[in-house]
């Protein structure tokens, strides 16, 4: 347990749904992040939240809106997504940005577009 | 542009020793981290490096040199448990965490 929770684990959506993913970190920590990992890829920074501002927004599609509540929650919101968008989703947590290179993953959702 | 190279796969016998490289280019560096991040599991941070040298943890050590903008994870002692996905991430003056696309490491008894 690395302090990082994200529901649902496994998600199967259409493209014409909406569904949204949550991620709870509980080690205090003031950065947070969404993450994409395919197969044979690097892992994909998506979205970037500092004491609940977003501070980074990859070029990611807007069939993806990201929210942050507060400093221990972190949503990711999905519509009309396309087949392609199949993936790992990872989200993670550090002290600060950057923080020292260590940042604290949760065991993500493995999200298939139907 | 950023780039992290690192090599896709490497193979090593039990008991023994390996070395995973990497090499980067990114606009700016604080340091350089590695994560293992078993089949199915989640990336768990192993290191972080902002100078040069050798840091040393258990059997995991992690190198850096700032002037050849290179870096290796070194891992003794290989046990079957160390089969994974080893990644090495550079923090840019940014403060961004790019991930280079990670080494699977194979283990053989």
């Amino acid at each position: 347990e690395t302090g990082v929770t994200q529901t649902p684990r496994h998600l199967v959506m259409g493209m014409t749904n909406k569904k949204s993913l949550k991620c709870e970190q509980h080690l205090g920590h003031n950065a947070m992040y969404w993450y994409k990992q395919s197969a044979k890829k690097p892992l994909e920074l998506m979205f970037v939240y500092s004491l609940e501002e977003r501070v980074e927004n990859n070029s990611v599609p807007s069939r993806f809106s990201p929210e942050c509540p507060n400093s221990s929650h972190l949503f990711l919101h999905l519509h009309t997504l396309q087949p392609e968008d199949s993936a790992l989703y990872l989200c993670a947590s550090s002290q600060a940005l950057g923080g020292r290179g260590e940042q604290y993953f949760g065991p993500g959702t493995r999200l298939t577009v139907t | 542009g950023q780039s992290l190279e690192q090599p896709s796969e490497v193979t090593a016998v039990e008991g023994a020793i390996v070395q995973i490289n990497c090499t980067y280019q990114t606009s700016g560096f604080y340091g350089l981290s590695w994560y293992q991040q078993h089949d199915g599991g989640a990336p768990t941070f192993l290191s972080y490096n902002a100078l040069d040298g050798l840091e040393e943890t258990g059997r995991f050590s992690s190198f850096l040199s700032r002037s050849d903008s290179y870096g290796y994870l070194l891992l003794q002692e290989l046990q079957m448990k160390d089969s994974a996905s080893y990644f090495c991430a550079v923090t840019d003056r940014d403060d961004k965490i790019i991930f280079g696309k990670g080494t699977r490491l194979h283990i053989l008894p």
